[in-house]
C-alpha cells in the first residue's frame, strides 16, 4: 500500500538533546512538507521541500532542521536550540493529482 | 492574509442531527479548499475538497458549500453519527493544492452525542 510513514510513534528527548523523526513515503510525491500541532493551535508549518535537495523554511522553522537527499525521505531533526518542542509532528506529501497526504504523527514530549 | 478563520472551535450535534462548521480566508490567489478529518492519535486524512468553480460539492453525508464572492466556505455533515466525532479542519492553497503551503484553520472538535 502506498502511503507515509512515520517513525517513531513515540519519542522522547532529554534537555539539551537532538532528535530526528523519520518520514518516508512511497506515493512518489516531489513535494514534502513537516507540521507541528499543538492543542487549539491548528497545524502550523515548520519545513517543506519541493524538489530533492531543496527546501524552505515555513512559519516555526526556528529550532528545526531537515534534509531531503532522496525523494522519498524527509527527516526532521528537533535541536536543542527548539524551547518548547512538546507537540504532535505530522509529516505529509502532496501531488496534483491527489493532494495532500499525512502520516500518522510522532509524539515528541521533552522529559 | 493568509490566515484562515474556522468557527465554531467545538461544537456538540445529537446524532442525526446537522453539523456546519465555517471557514474564511481572505487571499484571494487561494484555489483549492479541502477539508480533513482527525481522530485522536492520528494524522488527518482528507474528507472532501473543493475548488471555486463551484459552488457545492457533496460526497455521502458530507457537503462543502463555497461562497467566493463572501470568502467563505463551511463543511455540512447531514445524519450526523458518533462515529464522526472528531476534530475538523479546513485549509486553503494556492496551485491547487498541489504543492506550496497548505494553510489550516485551527480546527473545530465535533462531538456526536448518541
Amino acid at each position: 500500500d502506498g502511503g507515509i510513514t512515520q517513525s517513531p510513534k513515540y519519542l522522547f528527548r532529554k534537555e539539551g538533546q537532538n532528535v530526528t523523526l523519520s518520514c518516508e513515503q512511497n506515493l512518489n510525491h516531489d513535494a514534502m512538507y513537516w507540521y507541528r500541532q499543538d492543542p487549539g493551535q491548528g497545524l502550523r508549518l515548520i519545513y517543506y521541500s519541493q524538489i530533492v535537495n531543496d527546501f524552505q523554511k515555513g512559519d516555526i522553522a526556528e529550532g528545526y532542521s531537515v534534509s531531503r537527499e532522496k525523494k522519498e525521505s524527509f527527516p526532521l531533526t528537533v535541536t536543542s536550540a527548539q524551547k518548547n518542542p512538546t507537540a504532535f509532528y505530522l509529516c505529509a506529501s502532496s501531488s496534483r493529482t491527489y493532494g495532500y497526504t499525512f502520516g500518522s504523527g510522532t509524539r515528541l514530549t521533552v522529559v | 492574509q493568509q490566515q484562515v478563520k474556522q468557527s465554531p472551535q467545538s461544537l456538540i450535534v445529537q446524532k442525526g442531527g446537522i453539523s456546519i462548521i465555517n471557514c474564511a480566508y481572505e487571499n484571494t490567489a487561494f484555489d483549492y479548499f479541502p477539508w480533513y478529518q482527525q481522530f485522536p492519535g492520528k494524522g488527518p486524512a482528507l474528507l472532501i475538497a473543493i475548488r471555486p468553480d463551484v459552488s457545492e460539492k457533496k460526497e455521502g453525508r458530507f457537503t462543502i458549500s463555497f461562497n467566493k464572492s463572501a470568502k467563505q466556505f463551511s463543511l455540512h455533515i447531514m445524519d450526523s453519527q458518533p462515529g464522526d466525532s472528531a476534530t475538523y479542519f479546513c485549509a486553503a492553497s494556492p496551485y491547487g493544492g498541489s504543492q506550496g503551503n497548505l494553510i489550516f484553520g485551527k480546527g473545530t472538535k465535533l462531538s456526536v452525542k448518541p
